[in-house]
């Protein structure tokens, strides 16, 4: 039962468009989410975070949003641009970050 | 700051024998450290949360006897992998958390390690 769910395996987003990744997910008890963003045979690295007292955060060109009534969060790149492209997995975690649940990544391919 | 590195990067090994694999956070001291195992084109799954000087917490499935953690410092954990099988073959990633409380959530990744066994 997958408690972290990333519907879109893959996105395709033309450079300088804004990217939208999605993420859902079951547990209500999630508190803390995070965004990551990996290249193939490479470590996630780590983009952005929220938590549940939060409904938007801001860094340079990475906003996430959180619905928590809806148990939705996603992750939103302006401008998008090449170097974007990676798989970029959500994860949710309970208090104090405890046990991340990670997502199964979507694949973003931005275009030039 | 908080860069995690892990030896060895690539390692193959034949089927029966063990391989270590080292997780090190280089400038700050972990007090948690994670590892997880990557399947091709699937998500990071957690193995086993490592606190420094107590035993590994493993997740359900996971072989405690067969995926031996050790976390002997704030900087250093090992995942040993024993008697190993073709079917161990995966990418195995380490994790280190700053510390409990404030904005000490996110974790900190290491680029990884990839596993074949023959």
């Amino acid at each position: 039962d997958q408690q972290v769910k990333q519907n879109s395996p893959s996105l395709s987003v033309q450079e300088g468009r804004i990217s939208i990744l999605n993420c859902d997910y079951t547990n209500s008890m999630f508190d803390y989410f995070l965004w990551y963003k990996k290249y193939p045979a490479e470590g996630p690295t780590f983009l952005i975070s929220i938590s549940s007292i939060k409904d938007k955060n801001e860094d340079g060109r990475f906003t996430v949003f959180l619905n928590k009534s809806a148990k939705h969060l996603s992750l939103h790149i302006v401008p998008s641009q090449p170097g974007d492209s990676a798989v970029y997995f959500c994860a949710a975690s309970r208090v104090h970050g405890q046990n991340f649940v990670f997502g199964p990544g979507t694949r973003l391919s931005v275009l030039p | 700051g908080a860069v995690v590195s892990q030896h060895p990067s690539w390692v193959i090994c034949k089927s029966g024998t063990s391989v270590k694999i080292e997780c090190r956070s280089l400038d700050f001291q972990a007090t948690t450290m994670f590892w997880y195992r990557q399947f091709p084109k699937q998500s990071l799954m957690l193995m086993a949360t490592s606190n420094e000087g107590s035993k590994a917490t493993y997740e359900q499935g996971v072989e405690k006897d067969k995926f031996l953690i050790n976390h002997a410092s704030l900087t250093l954990s090992t995942l040993t992998v024993t008697s190993a099988h073709p079917e161990d073959s995966s990418f195995y990633i380490c994790s280190a958390r700053l510390g409990l409380g404030g904005s000490s959530y996110e974790q900190y990744f290491g680029p990884g390690t990839r596993l074949t066994v023959t």
